[in-house]
């Protein structure tokens, strides 16, 4: 069975740095296409980033040059690393898996239950 | 970036009936569309893929359909489960619509 388990969010204040942790289960990280979604608290779904089997990793241009995408093989887990932390950064991060390992579909039936990110002074 | 516009944001139903949801694109949706439901609390759920392939699991229910860049998520009849709010997504360059309320009225 596929689970995705997010953690690392918290009160983090302007210009900080925190890195979010995905452990996955199920299935291997490394091996499929990868991605992060967040959702400010009250309103709709924003994509962030994915990275693909082979290691390339593509960003949204709201967070491009601050957030970095990284896994850990050994670990089986995805990481998101969010630097120059922003106000407006202040969302439930999602962990999610494509739907094929064969392709990046961008089709997400795999959620983890989402870690809270607050960014505030 | 291609922009999703749902409408209605609410739409009030009661259960038994049908429920239609639209889904506008600012271009042509070139890679399909997919659709999700949230409930509160809880990470979204994919219901449709590929514009009208059903997720793993969705009851028959529910339906998709659409091209270019109108698209459609139909309830044919409403379960209490069934309120909630819904998502459109396309999948060349990910984005999302802001979202249509369904609640019971």
């Amino acid at each position: 069975e596929v689970q995705l388990v997010e953690s690392g969010g918290g009160l983090v204040q302007p210009g900080g740095s925190l890195r979010l942790s995905c452990a996955a289960s199920g299935f291997t990280v490394s091996s499929t296409y990868m991605s992060w979604v967040r959702q400010p608290p009250g309103k709709g779904l924003e994509w962030v980033s994915v990275i693909y089997r082979g290691g390339d990793a593509y960003y949204a241009g709201s967070v491009k040059g601050r957030f970095t995408v990284s896994r850990d093989t050994s670990k089986n887990t995805l990481y998101l690393q969010m630097n120059s932390l922003r106000v407006e950064d202040t969302a439930i991060y999602y962990c999610t898996r494509d739907i094929s390992d064969v392709y990046s579909s961008g089709w997400y039936p795999y959620w983890g239950q989402g870690t809270l990110v607050t960014v505030s002074s | 970036e291609i922009v999703l516009t749902q409408s209605p944001a609410t739409l009030s139903l009661s259960p038994g009936e049908r429920a239609t949801l639209s889904c506008r694109a600012s271009q042509i949706v070139t890679s399909n569309l997919a659709w999700y439901q949230q409930k509160p609390g809880q990470a979204p759920r994919l219901l449709i893929y590929d514009t009208s392939s059903r997720a793993t699991g969705i009851p028959a229910r529910f339906s998709g359909s659409g091209s270019g860049t109108d698209f459609t998520l139909t309830i044919s009849s409403l379960e209490p489960e069934d309120f909630a709010v819904y998502y459109c997504q396309q999948s060349s360059w990910i984005t999302f619509g802001q979202g249509t309320r369904l609640e019971i009225k």
